[in-house]
């Protein structure tokens, strides 16, 4: 079975500083598919950022990145230059590829803020 | 475009009454998921209907959960009769692409609390 782990509950990071959200993932598949999710204060989650397992480079968009780390089945997201705006709840999630319907299997959450 | 709605926001009942929320997913998706997180714990599946069709119920908890999407399009999840242990938020998600593990969209959530 998936499994998806967060090991940290809250974080914070002062306004304009980069901040590394962790994320570690246990599956007996070759193909699979890695998000990271981010629901803001009162508002709906969306999705951050996208990785497919069969892809070496890291995917990045815009101010986030991530590190994935196959072997170790590790994904952690980079947040560069935070923003208030990034203050949220982020969730890593997995699913697996092709005909499994593509269900995501979340971690426990990250509440991140970011400081004025 | 509109996104993807969920109705009540929120709802309190009492323990033994039945709740019904209701998902509104983006038109044209025909993937529809029901997620469930208890307690800030993490999110858990639920189920997963492709059109009208029930793909896989795997999460449901219990028989006391019935989950509908006639004509495939809004979505119903009942609860009878509600259990303390219900009480949390309810995300409903719905994606386009089947065979590919497609973005999912998130509705903002119907917060249950059982009393």
């Amino acid at each position: 079975a998936q499994t998806v782990t967060q090991s940290q509950p809250e974080m914070s990071v002062q306004e304009a500083e980069t901040v590394t959200l962790s994320c570690t993932y246990d599956t007996s598949e070759n193909n699979y598919y890695l998000f990271w999710y981010k629901q803001p204060p009162s508002r709906q989650m969306i999705l951050v950022i996208r990785q497919e397992a069969y892809k070496q480079q890291n995917a990045t968009e815009n101010r986030f990145s991530v590190n994935f780390q196959k072997a170790a089945k590790s994904f952690s997201l980079k947040i560069s230059d935070s923003q208030l705006g990034d203050t949220a709840m982020y969730f890593c999630a997995c699913t697996l590829s092709y005909n499994q319907g593509g269900k995501l299997i979340f971690g426990q959450g990250t509440e991140l803020s970011v400081k004025p | 475009e509109a996104g993807v709605t969920q109705f009540p926001s929120h709802s309190v009942i009492e323990k033994g009454q039945t709740v019904t929320l209701r998902c509104d997913p983006i038109s044209g998706h025909d993937n529809l998921y029901w997620y469930r997180r208890v307690m800030g714990k993490e999110i858990k599946f639920l189920l997963h209907f492709v059109k009208e069709s029930k793909q896989d119920e795997s999460g449901m908890p219990n028989n006391r959960f019935l989950a509908e999407r006639t004509g495939g399009t809004y979505s119903t999840l009942k609860v009878q009769p509600a259990e303390l242990e219900d009480s949390g938020v309810y995300f409903c998600a719905s994606s386009q692409e089947f065979t590919l593990p497609d973005t999912q969209y998130f509705g903002p959530g119907t917060r249950l609390t059982v009393l």
